[in-house]
């Protein structure tokens, strides 16, 4: 079955260290995003890719970076790990650009900086 | 920023109950899909309601739009213990990604 998927799941690593998050789709989706999750903030998008070497900054995009080599991945990296980058990750797909599309969720990566 | 604003933040209702849960926007859109995430998990898509449509049903679940507030609702009936989980609404403006909510969260008490 097509799937969506994050690695690792949890991560703990030490301020100024990069950390790169993993997030793969079998569905053949042009459209690949990274959120994080903060308690009393909902959703917010970090970055966003409509297809292969196409890279988009979201609303919170400072201090992360990703690059789309194919159309199955899209791995986020923290340059440099800072403490207010501690959160929970999401990654999320959808077929294509414009109206009507669902978008399909990754599992999450609980990613702490100490 | 956000576009939607989810209302009430947490909602407490008994297992048979019908839950009710708002959405408001800022901005035009081309259609509100409404997303459920259980504790520790993704978010699941659970309906999207067109800008030119005013109600839609699926299953136990009622949305609502109104355009002209800018607002929109969920309606859980006869929910379930199983639908305790946070809810949110998303709104898709047409060539731009979908911007969330803070989301409600919603407990059913068997």
């Amino acid at each position: 079955d097509a799937e969506i998927t994050q690695s690792p799941r949890h991560k703990i690593t030490e301020t100024g260290r990069q950390v790169t998050l993993a997030c793969h789709q079998t569905w053949n989706h042009n459209n690949m995003f990274w959120y994080r999750q903060d308690l009393g903030h909902g959703l917010r998008l970090i970055h966003y890719s409509y297809g292969v070497h196409d890279t988009n900054k979201g609303e919170v995009s400072d201090g992360y970076s990703v690059s789309r080599s194919n159309t199955e991945d899209l791995p986020l990296t923290l340059e440099s790990a800072a403490s207010s980058q501690t959160s929970v990750y999401f990654c999320a797909s959808s077929p294509r650009t414009g109206s009507y599309n669902e978008q399909f969720f990754g599992p999450g990566t609980r990613l702490t900086v100490l | 920023s956000q576009q939607g604003e989810e209302d009430p933040q947490a909602l407490s209702i008994q297992e048979g109950e019908n839950a009710t849960m708002n959405c408001s926007y800022k901005t035009s859109i081309n259609n509100l899909q409404w997303y459920r995430q259980n504790s520790g998990r993704g978010l699941v898509h659970l309906i999207l309601i067109r800008s030119n449509e005013r109600e839609k049903h699926s299953g136990r679940l009622r949305v609502t739009l109104d355009t002209s507030k800018k607002s929109s609702s969920l309606l859980i009936t006869a929910s379930r213990a199983a639908d305790t989980a946070s809810y949110f609404c998303a709104t898709d403006g047409g060539n731009t990604p979908l911007v969330f909510g803070k989301g409600t969260r919603l407990s059913v008490i068997a």
